[in-house]
Order: C-alpha cells, then structure tokens, then sequence
C-alpha cells in the first residue's frame, strides 16, 4: 500500500505556481520522497526526489518539512500541459516504486 | 538521452490467447521493472529483474512470466488471456544503486507503454 496521502484533485490557472502538498507521516529514516506525473496515459514522468534538504530542478523545486512528515510540491509557473496526475511516493532505494491515487492536477486558461 | 523502449505499443488479442512484450532499457541501467495499469487505475507493480535474476514479484499473475537477457532487455509473456488483462503495460528501467547514467535521472525512467487489448 502507498505510504502517502494526497489531495485527488486540485485546479491552478495557468502561469500561477501549483503547490502539491503530500502527507507521509510514517516515512522512516532512510526513505526518500520521489515525485512523479503521468500525463494522460503516457508512461509515468520523473520530476524531483530528495531525503531531507529542499530540492530545486528545471522541472519543480521540493519542500520538504522539518520532521519528514510531509512535503510540498512546487510547479513555479504552471502551463496547460502540466495537467496531469501527480504522483508522491516513498521509497528506499532498491524498492519498487508503490503508486498510490496520487492528485489530478488542471491547470486552467 | 535514450529512452525506455518498448514494444509493440499496441496489441490486440483474443481470449485464451498468449501475448509476448518486449522492453529495452536504457543503456547502462542494470534493473527492469514492469507495471500493469488497468483503466481508471494507478500503476501496479508486476515484477523486477536485477542482473538478469528475478529481484522482486509483486501482483504479478501465474499465467504471466517474465526474463532478462544478457543484453539486458525483457520480455513480459502473458498466457490464456483473459478480458480483465486489458491494460496498459509499463517498463522502467534504472540503476540499482540509484545513481543515474548522464543525460538520465535518480528515479525510474519509465517507457510509453504497450496497450494491450483483450477481446
């Protein structure tokens, strides 16, 4: 089962930031937080991952909290094709990767 | 950078039939990872290969097999189809270790999937 507890959907107009929120309040020490998206039913998209220190990319920049328990993702300027379902997910290395109902995000015109 | 590739993209097939998937990796990843996604689902795991050795088996059914090569790709069989086996079949590939090879990322590169339809 997916360790993770996000949001189903959530709206954004387009060019404004999409904050992604996420609750993992069970992740242990040596899990990471990955983020993912599938775009309609393309194959599922790697955006940014981290363990405790915030992560910026040319994608999205993660927040991740103090305690672990939770973390944000962060689109800066959201665009009509960075609607999709978005996915929080907690792993180990070596794990496989546990896909929970993740958030259906819309960026609006 | 290269991509996960599988194929075919789509395939059609009749109940009771087998069916044969194939996926490539991206060069240098040395793990292969299958997921099974019906409609309206999320991404279930299936099963992993590891240096050519079954690492991990999730929901994956007894009428469907799986391999790795030496040339590292695999090939997803699945026999007696049945109506419920409608779905889109996923591929991913990485590195073990979680490092990533250049021009790739930390996480699983994922292919654009087999669609495969039951009838």
């Amino acid at each position: 089962d997916a360790k993770t507890t996000q949001p189903p959907s959530m709206d954004c107009a387009e060019g404004r930031a999409a904050n992604l929120p996420c609750n993992h309040s069970t992740i242990s020490g040596n899990e990471y937080v990955y983020w993912y998206r599938q775009i309609h039913s393309q194959g599922p998209q790697y955006i940014i991952h981290g363990l405790k220190n915030n992560e910026t990319n040319e994608m999205a920049s993660l927040i991740i909290t103090e305690d672990r328990k939770s973390s944000t993702l962060i689109l800066p300027h959201a665009t009509l094709r960075d609607t999709a379902v978005y996915y929080c997910i907690v792993r180990v290395y070596g794990q496989n990767f546990v896909f929970g109902p993740g958030t259906r995000l819309s960026v609006l015109p | 950078a290269a991509g996960v590739i599988q194929s075919p993209r789509h395939l059609i097939k009749e109940k009771r039939e087998t069916a044969t998937l194939k996926c490539y990796p991206i060069p240098r990843h040395d793990t292969v990872y299958w997921y099974q996604q019906g409609p309206g689902q999320d991404p279930q795991f299936l099963i992993s290969f590891y240096e050519k050795m079954q690492s991990d088996k999730g929901s994956i059914p007894d009428r469907f097999s799986a391999q790795q090569f030496s040339d590292y790709h695999s090939e997803l069989n699945m026999s007696s189809l049945e109506l419920g086996d409608s779905a889109l079949y996923f591929c991913a590939s990485s590195l073990r270790d979680g490092s990533r090879v250049e021009g790739g990322n930390y996480g699983y590169t994922f292919g654009s999937g087999t669609r495969l339809t039951v009838v």
